[in-house]
């Protein structure tokens, strides 16, 4: 199985701030790589797939980036509603795996 | 507007069975694949299932696998889970979720979950 590791655990920053979190996988996804938000009581949400797609009415602020095994999620202008658990998941091969998660938190 | 409602949650002992299903709406159910994902209490996300679009192959991973069948009726726009020998580690909140449709390696919608509890 491909094994997902996600960092850091948890996070805070301001309001306006830049995060990035990472994700690598134990082996090379193709790009395969989705990002999701929950919040807490909610079902998770899509953010990106395939790496950087953008998934519609997604805010432009979120970005992702990576190839091969390392893959990045950027907030950009850090928002109040971007308080959440960000998950990245692969999608190359079964079974699907996810990383651990990022408790994102506003300083 | 997509929607999937999942249904069929609740208290249940260890070793027997329960099936859960979700009501697709608002896209061409039959054109998707679909699939569950879990999530235990306070604890992470775990992938559980994928059918594809006409149901002829499935996918588990081996924490499922033999005792978890996902199924699909596409004339009712609806998918299932038929959960066997159920364990204290099932216990999670089981989320129906769609697959993109050109790159099936995602999941681009989510119910909102049901809970299934496994306990004596």
């Amino acid at each position: 199985d491909i094994q997902m590791t996600q960092s850091p655990h948890s996070l805070s920053a301001s309001l306006g701030e830049t995060v990035s979190i990472e994700c690598l996988a134990s082996e090379g996804i193709s790009n395969y790589l989705a990002w999701y938000q929950q919040k807490p009581g909610k079902s998770p949400q899509l953010l990106i797939y395939y790496a950087s797609s953008l998934q519609d009415g997604v805010p432009s602020r979120f970005s992702g980036s990576g190839s091969g095994t390392q893959y990045s999620l950027k907030i950009s202008n850090m928002q109040p509603e971007d308080e959440g658990v960000y998950y990245c998941q692969q999608g190359y091969k079964y079974p699907f795996t996810f990383g651990s998660g990022t408790k994102l938190e506003i300083k | 507007e997509v929607q999937l409602v999942e249904s069929g949650g609740g208290l249940v002992q260890p070793g027997r069975s329960l099936k859960l299903s979700c009501a697709a709406s608002g896209f061409t159910f039959s054109n998707y694949y679909m699939a569950w994902v879990r999530q235990a209490p306070k604890k992470g996300l775990e992938w559980v299932a994928t059918i594809s679009t006409s149901g002829s192959r499935t996918y588990y991973p081996d924490s499922v696998k033999g005792r978890f069948t996902i199924s699909r009726d596409n004339a009712k726009s609806s998918l299932y889970l038929q959960m066997n020998s159920l364990k204290s580690e099932d216990t999670a909140t089981y989320y129906c979720a769609r697959l993109g449709l050109r790159i099936r390696g995602y999941f681009d919608y989510w119910g909102q979950g049901v809970m299934v509890t496994v306990s004596s």
